[in-house]
C-alpha cells in the first residue's frame, strides 16, 4: 500500500506558465517532505522541501505548499523553462526514513 | 558533480555471477542509503548506514549483501540474482542519519539480470 501518491504520471505545460506538481500521503506522522528532480541517466536532485509545521516554502521558482488537513502538497514552478524536464519525485519522512512517490515527468514546452 | 559516484553505470551479469556495486561520497556525510528502483515503482530503501553500522534492512533477501568499510564508502554484493533483481541502483549519503538535511543521490547503476 503506498503511503505517498503522485497520481499523475506526466503533465505538459508551456513555457512562461504555471506547473503545478501533486503529491498525497496518507501517514499523517510524516514531519517533513522533499521534492526530488530526475533527469534522464542522473540520479535524484534535491529540490525543496517543508516541514510540517509550516504550510508554504519558497524558492526562487520554485514554491512547495502543505496542507496537512488534506494529506496534500504540492509543487509550483513559475514561471516553467524547457530545463524544468524532467521527472519530480515527491518524498516524506517518516522516522528516519524516506517514503517517495512514482513520479510525475514534467515536459515544459517552447 | 554529484558528491555521490556510483560505479558502475550499467551492469549486465547473469544469474550465477557475483559482482559488487560501489557508491563512494566525499561530503563528509555518516549515512549512506541504498535504494531499488524499478520500473514504474517508487523508490524502494533497502539499506540504511550510519557512521558504518547497519541501522535498516528493509527485507531486502539475501542474495543482496551491502558492507560498508567507511563512511565514505558503500558496497552492494550481489550473487545468484533473479531476473526481477534488474532495475537501478541508487546510493545516497547524507550528514547523518537523524539529520533534516536532504539526501544525495548518485546516479546510479544500472543493473540488467539475464
Amino acid at each position: 500500500d503506498q503511503q505517498v501518491k503522485q497520481n499523475s504520471p506526466s503533465l505538459s505545460v508551456q513555457e512562461g506558465r504555471i506547473s503545478i506538481l501533486n503529491c498525497d500521503y496518507t501517514n499523517s506522522m510524516f514531519d517533513y517532505f522533499l521534492w526530488y528532480k530526475k533527469y534522464p541517466a542522473e540520479g535524484p536532485t534535491f529540490l525543496i522541501s517543508i516541514s510540517s509545521i509550516k504550510d508554504k516554502n519558497e524558492d526562487g521558482r520554485f514554491t512547495v505548499f502543505l496542507n496537512k488537513s488534506a494529506k496534500h502538497l504540492s509543487l509550483h514552478i513559475v514561471p516553467s523553462q524547457p530545463g524544468d524536464s524532467a521527472v519530480y519525485f515527491c518524498a516524506a519522512r517518516g522516522t528516519d526514513k524516506l517514503i517517495f512517490g512514482t513520479g510525475t515527468r514534467l515536459q515544459v514546452f517552447p | 558533480e554529484t558528491g555521490v559516484t556510483q560505479t558502475p553505470r550499467h551492469l549486465v551479469m547473469g544469474m550465477t555471477n557475483k559482482k559488487s556495486l560501489k557508491c563512494e561520497q566525499h561530503l563528509g556525510h555518516n549515512a549512506m542509503y541504498w535504494y531499488k528502483q524499478s520500473a514504474k515503482k517508487p523508490l524502494e530503501l533497502m539499506f540504511v548506514y550510519n557512521f558504518k553500522e547497519q541501522t535498516e534492512n528493509n527485507s531486502v533477501p539475501s542474495r543482496f549483501s551491502p558492507e560498508c568499510p567507511n563512511s565514505s564508502h558503500l558496497f552492494l554484493h550481489l550473487h545468484t540474482l533473479q531476473p526481477e533483481d534488474s532495475a537501478l541502483y541508487l546510493c545516497a549519503s547524507r550528514r547523518d542519519r537523524d539529520s533534516n538535511q536532504p539526501q544525495h543521490f548518485g546516479d546510479g547503476t544500472r543493473l540488467s539480470i539475464l
